[in-house]
């Protein structure tokens, strides 16, 4: 079957601009992950959507990163203002539900900014 | 603060060998550990996972070993192949809380 699907797989912005990343998770999945992965830092949990509940935005890193899942399926994590800092791949994942059900990851969005 | 610790950043093992990576934790209420696996440009995918009601857990090649006392688990690759070449990741979590905290990863090669 399909699996999580992320667009673009590369995006090359300038310093200041706004991006949006997309996510199509697996179709039934009601959990939805984001995640950053930069060169050293290991996986750095973002935010989490689970069904309807408000998501746990407690590793959006600043104001400028938003996300929001609509009905329940596709997700868009927004950068504002984008800083060179913000240069990392972005990995989506989703599971079937809340609890331990293993995390099904997209291969990414390479992201530079310049 | 990183509550779970990975080691060694990388490491190199010739084919047949034993790759060894090791994790540390800080939160005792942690009770669930998965190691992933992530190839070049490819999303991280679970490899194996233990709950610390066992001490140790076998799938193929691949063994997690559990030291609740030391707060410390490891993943074990046994008679490592080039295709292993990977990226591990362990991570940590526990029941009701539903995301996962990663170590920063291993780098392994395995030389033909």
């Amino acid at each position: 079957g399909a699996g999580v699907s992320q667009s673009p797989s590369n995006k090359v912005t300038e310093k200041g601009k706004d991006v949006e990343l997309r996510c199509d998770p697996i179709s039934g999945h009601t959990a939805l992950y984001w995640y950053r992965q930069s060169l050293g830092q290991g996986l750095e949990f973002l935010i989490y959507f689970q069904g309807n509940s408000a998501p746990d935005k407690s590793g959006l890193p600043s104001d400028r990163f938003s996300a929001e899942r609509t009905g329940g399926s596709v997700s868009t994590l927004t950068i504002q203002r984008t800083q060179q800092e913000d240069s990392a791949v972005y990995l989506c994942a989703s599971s079937r539900d809340r609890g331990n059900s293993p995390l099904h990851f997209g291969n990414g969005t390479r992201l530079t900014v310049t | 603060q990183q509550q779970v610790k990975q080691s060694p950043q990388s490491l190199i093992v010739q084919k047949g060998g034993i790759s060894i990576i090791n994790c540390a934790y800080e939160n005792t209420a942690f009770d669930y550990f998965p190691w992933y696996q992530q190839f070049p440009g490819k999303g991280p995918a679970l490899l194996i996972a233990i709950r610390p009601d066992v001490s140790e857990k076998k799938e193929g090649r691949f063994t997690i070993s559990f030291n609740k006392s030391a707060k410390q688990f490891s993943l074990h690759i046994m008679d490592s192949q080039p295709g292993d070449s990977a990226t591990y990741f362990c991570a940590a979590t526990y029941v009701g809380y539903s995301t996962l905290t990663f170590g920063k990863g291993t780098m392994l090669l395995v030389s033909p």
